[in-house]
């Protein structure tokens, strides 16, 4: 077990460019959940995937937004045309589906901080 | 409206101390509630969970407490030590995506 994992740590990026993330999650997790945490607040749920399909998004999730699962495994988040409010700490998580304390906890990885500039 | 509150100020308290961190909630019926611990620039870690039929959990020197009739929770390191200097989140577990909502934080200073 590696741990969740996320590429890159860090992205400064200038207003109006396109940037995307990556996440690596636990290998038998099937589920993979985005959120953002701006400074002094507690992290927000985006997105998230069971396998290889999203079933939820959140509001906040714009249409400049989009997230893919190819496969099932790794996750990319790519942010079009980026604005200043998208800076932010983008994190990713994993668990497995179930009812069990083990299944239920989400596990997450050291997230990408974005500085739009 | 929905809402998780946790101290918005930090605490500090001295080593040796128990510290007793709060969570409330309204208009959310969670299965289960959890507690994560956030270093600065680092994602969550995991510490605790609890479900709504239970009353108490606890793991080494942590505790926490779920009363779904007050909506609230309480997470208590004993024993606190320096190194637990950290944010503490309360997270809500919601619907079928199981997603969380997480509290502000509370950010906890532990002195000599």
């Amino acid at each position: 077990d590696t741990g969740v994992s996320q590429d890159p740590r860090h992205k400064i990026t200038k207003r109006g460019q396109n940037v995307t993330f990556r996440c690596d999650p636990i290998s038998e997790h099937n589920r993979l959940y985005w959120y953002r945490q701006t400074l002094g607040q507690g992290p927000e749920f985006l997105t998230y995937f069971q396998n290889e399909a999203q079933l939820e998004k959140s509001r906040l999730l714009s249409d400049r937004f989009s997230a893919e699962r190819p496969k099932g495994s790794f996750s990319t988040l790519e942010i079009q045309r980026t604005e200043q409010g998208d800076s932010a700490m983008y994190l990713c998580a994993s668990r497995t589906a179930g009812t069990s304390v083990r299944t239920d906890t989400q596990y997450f990885g050291p997230g990408t901080r974005l500085t739009v500039l | 409206s929905q809402k998780i509150e946790q101290n918005s100020e930090a605490l500090n308290i001295q080593e040796g101390k128990t510290a007793t961190l709060t969570c409330n909630y309204t208009n959310y019926s969670p299965a289960y509630l959890q507690w994560y611990r956030q270093d600065p620039g680092r994602g969550p870690v995991f510490l605790l969970l609890i479900r709504e039929n239970e009353k108490e959990k606890r793991k080494e020197r942590l505790k926490v407490t779920f009363d779904t009739t007050l909506k609230q929770s309480l997470f208590h390191i004993t024993a606190s030590q320096p190194a637990d200097s950290a944010t503490y989140l309360c997270a809500l577990v919601t619907g079928t995506a199981s997603k969380l909502t997480f509290g502000t934080g509370t950010r906890l200073q532990v002195t000599l």
